[in-house]
C-alpha cells in the first residue's frame, strides 16, 4: 500500500503571495488532516476534511483553506502569506472516525521571505 | 485548555534504555500517541494506548500510562543509534460532540544516542 505523499517538498514564497500544497492520502483512507509545524515546535492542527467537507478546524485564520477531492486527495491553500507562515506543513490521512490513528506524509517546507 | 508537556532533550548510550516522559491536561483524553520524527521527515506513528490501559508493549517499546497523574512515558529498550530522533507525545482532543478528533502535540523530546 502507498503511504501519504505530499508535494512539493520545498517551496519559497514572498509575503503577500498565495500558495497551494498538495497531498495524496494513504490507500483506503477517507479522512485527511493538515498540521503546521513551526521550527522547534510540535505540529498544530489546522483543519480536517471528511467526505469532501471540513470536519473540524483549529485556531487558524480564514486565509487558510482546504479542499478534499473525490479520490480523497487534498489541497491546503494559504492566501496573503505572512512571514510567520514559514513552517513544515504536514498532511495526515486516516480511516473515518476520530479514533483512527493518523498516518503522516513527509511534509512541505514553506519559506516566506 | 489542553496542553502536552515534554522535556526537550534526552541523551543515552547505545544499548541503554531510554525513557521519555510526557504530561497532559485533558482528563477526558481517550487515546494517547507516540510519534517519531527523523530529520527532514514527517511523523512516524510508533504506538498508541487507550486510556483504559495501564501499559502496552510492542517489541522494544513499552508505554506506561498513569491516568491519575496524567503522565505518559515511552521506554525504548536496547536503544540504538538509529533511534536518534525527536519523539512527540500527543493526546486526542474530541470536538463537535465527539464526531471529530484532532491531536494535541507536545514540543517533542530530542533523543541523542551515543555509541
Amino acid at each position: 500500500e502507498t503511504g501519504v505523499t505530499q508535494s512539493p517538498t520545498h517551496l519559497i514564497k514572498t509575503r503577500g503571495q498565495q500558495v497551494t500544497l498538495r497531498c495524496s492520502s494513504q490507500s483506503g483512507h477517507n479522512t485527511v488532516s493538515w498540521y503546521q509545524q513551526a521550527l522547534g515546535q510540535g505540529p498544530q492542527f489546522i483543519f480536517q476534511y471528511y467526505r469532501e467537507e471540513e470536519n473540524g478546524r483549529g485556531n487558524f485564520p480564514p486565509r487558510f483553506s482546504g479542499l478534499q477531492f473525490p479520490n480523497y486527495s487534498s489541497e491546503l491553500n494559504v492566501n496573503a502569506l505572512e512571514l510567520d507562515d514559514s513552517a513544515l506543513y504536514l498532511c495526515a490521512s486516516s480511516l473515518d472516525g476520530p479514533y483512527s490513528p493518523l498516518h503522516f506524509g513527509n511534509g512541505t517546507r514553506l519559506t516566506v521571505t | 485548555g489542553e496542553d502536552v508537556e515534554q522535556s526537550l532533550f534526552l541523551s543515552v548510550r547505545e544499548g541503554d534504555s531510554s525513557v521519555i516522559n510526557c504530561t497532559y491536561t485533558d482528563s477526558s483524553s481517550t487515546y494517547l500517541y507516540w510519534y517519531k520524527q527523523e530529520p527532514g521527515a514527517g511523523l512516524q506513528l510508533l504506538t498508541y494506548i487507550f486510556s483504559n490501559m495501564d501499559m502496552k508493549q510492542d517489541q522494544r517499546l513499552t508505554v506506561l500510562l498513569n491516568k491519575k497523574d496524567k503522565h505518559l512515558s515511552l521506554r525504548i529498550a536496547d536503544t540504538q543509534t538509529g533511534d536518534s530522533a525527536i519523539y512527540f507525545c500527543a493526546e486526542l482532543a474530541m470536538n463537535y460532540g465527539g464526531s471529530q478528533g484532532n491531536l494535541i502535540f507536545g514540543k517533542g523530546t530530542k533523543l541523542s544516542v551515543k555509541p
